[in-house]
């Protein structure tokens, strides 16, 4: 089965400009996880959906970001008025439902803002 | 704040020897502790996992130890290969379905080199 996919792969963004980062989780995933990836450092939780309520947000830098799941599956990771220190890989993860479920990870989109 | 440290930053190990990667933490609230494994240009993928009722779980090569007293737990990877290169990430978690999310908190990741 198809794993969880993001694009664009790769997104290049002049500061100020506004990107959208897409996610597709894998099929009947309730939880969907976005994660920012500073180079060479681990990834940092950002926000949380189950199905489409977004019940966690805490690690969203700025009101610059904004993520939405409206159907509960595809995901929209959206940075407005992009600044430098935006620039990073963005992680998608799913997973089942429940305790100890594995999250599995999209292979990201690197932005980076000139 | 670092609520998940890990070292060493990088690791060069040779073949067939054992790379031992450690991690601890700060959270007595954490009860889930995976590890995953990234290549370049990949997203990370989960390795072992384990919780603090035991403390060693073993799958194939990869071993973790975990000693909840000390916050401490380390991944044990033996006969190394060169495949095995990559960058591994400690990660912890609450497993409280009721607090609505498993968010991971990462440690700072391992650049490991397993060199022929």
């Amino acid at each position: 089965g198809a794993g969880v996919s993001q694009s664009p792969r790769y997104k290049v963004a002049k500061r100020g400009q506004d990107v959208a980062l897409r996610c597709d989780p894998i099929s009947g995933h309730v939880s969907l996880f976005w994660y920012q990836q500073a180079l060479g450092q681990g990834p940092e939780f950002l926000t949380y959906f189950q199905n489409e309520a977004q019940l966690d947000k805490s690690g969203l830098p700025s009101d610059r970001f904004f993520a939405e799941r409206p159907e509960g599956s595809v995901s929209t990771l959206k940075i407005q008025r992009t600044q430098q220190e935006d620039s990073a890989v963005y992680l998608c993860a799913s997973s089942f439902y429940g305790s100890y479920n594995e999250q599995f990870f999209g292979p990201g989109t690197r932005l980076t803002v000139l | 704040q670092q609520q998940v440290k890990q070292s060493p930053q990088s690791l060069i190990v040779q073949k067939g020897g054992i790379s031992i990667i450690n991690c601890a933490y700060e959270n007595t609230a954490f009860d889930y502790f995976p590890w995953y494994q990234q290549f370049p240009g990949k997203g990370p993928a989960l390795l072992i996992a384990i919780r603090p009722d035991v403390s060693e779980k073993k799958e194939g090569r990869f071993t973790i130890s975990f000693n909840k007293s000390a916050k401490q737990f380390s991944l044990h990877i033996m006969d190394s290969q060169p495949g095995d290169s990559a960058t591994y990430f400690c990660a912890a978690s609450h497993s409280e379905v009721s607090q609505g999310a498993q968010k991971l908190v990462f440690g700072q990741g391992t650049r490991l080199t397993i060199n022929p």
